[in-house]
């Protein structure tokens, strides 16, 4: 146990639907890091929030938002979805706002039909 | 874009073996990170090297950063069925910056 927790583990949904991923950082973290990882390829950066406001953004799609909540957990909103949108997506945390070693969660696996 | 590039994708080895996975950036950098993720889990953190020309050793795992600090690898020496997964490098960017990783299998 990383001390990161993700909900749901697994989630499967239709395209055009809309799912909220959940984290909780690892105690006293205050960065929220989501990643998301399709088959075959590497850890794409999402978006990166440190306590409570966004502090970098990746290759995000405009489909997806997310939030960090003053508790600190975060959640990734995925809307419109489509097929490609299926992948794991990994939230993950660190104490600072800077490129921090990371503690990852377990993912959460979306599958879009 | 991916900003650190890390070869071999893919490297499929005897057990026993030894096995080296390289990650170069185009830029200098702060420093650099290694992550292993095990078939179905989640990336875990392995070790961060800072210096230039820095060495550290985990077992038998060996970690090297480039005198320019540009380049960086992980040696397996004799590889075990434990170490198979996927090795990744990760490169400070205000946030962490993944490579493609590499997929390391190892037959009994």
């Amino acid at each position: 146990d990383s001390g990161v927790t993700q909900t749901p583990k697994h989630l499967i949904t239709a395209t055009g639907q809309r799912v909220t991923l959940r984290c909780s950082p690892r105690s006293g973290d205050l960065s929220v890091y989501w990643y998301q990882q399709s088959l075959d390829q590497g850890l794409q950066f999402l978006i990166q929030y440190y306590n409570g406001e966004e502090r970098a953004k990746g290759n995000i799609l405009e489909r997806f938002s997310a939030q960090q909540f003053p508790d600190l957990h975060s959640e990734l909103n995925l809307s419109s979805l489509e097929l490609g949108d299926s992948a794991l997506y990994f939230c993950a945390s660190s104490a600072g706002f800077g490129a921090n070693v990371l503690t990852f969660g377990a993912g959460s696996r979306l599958t879009v039909l | 874009g991916q900003q650190v590039m890390q070869i071999p994708q893919y490297q499929h080895v005897q057990e026993g073996e030894d096995f080296t996975t390289y990650c170069n950036s185009s830029t200098t950098l702060s420093n650099i990170q290694w992550y292993k993720q095990r078939p179905g889990g989640h990336p875990v953190f392995l070790i961060q090297l800072v210096k230039s020309g820095e060495v550290k050793k985990q077992k038998r795992l060996t970690f090297q950063f480039g005198e320019a600090k540009k380049n960086s690898s992980l040696h397996i020496t004799a590889t075990q069925t434990t170490d198979v997964g996927t090795y990744f490098c990760a490169e400070p960017r205000g946030k962490l910056i993944f490579g493609q990783g590499t997929e390391l299998s190892v037959k009994p």
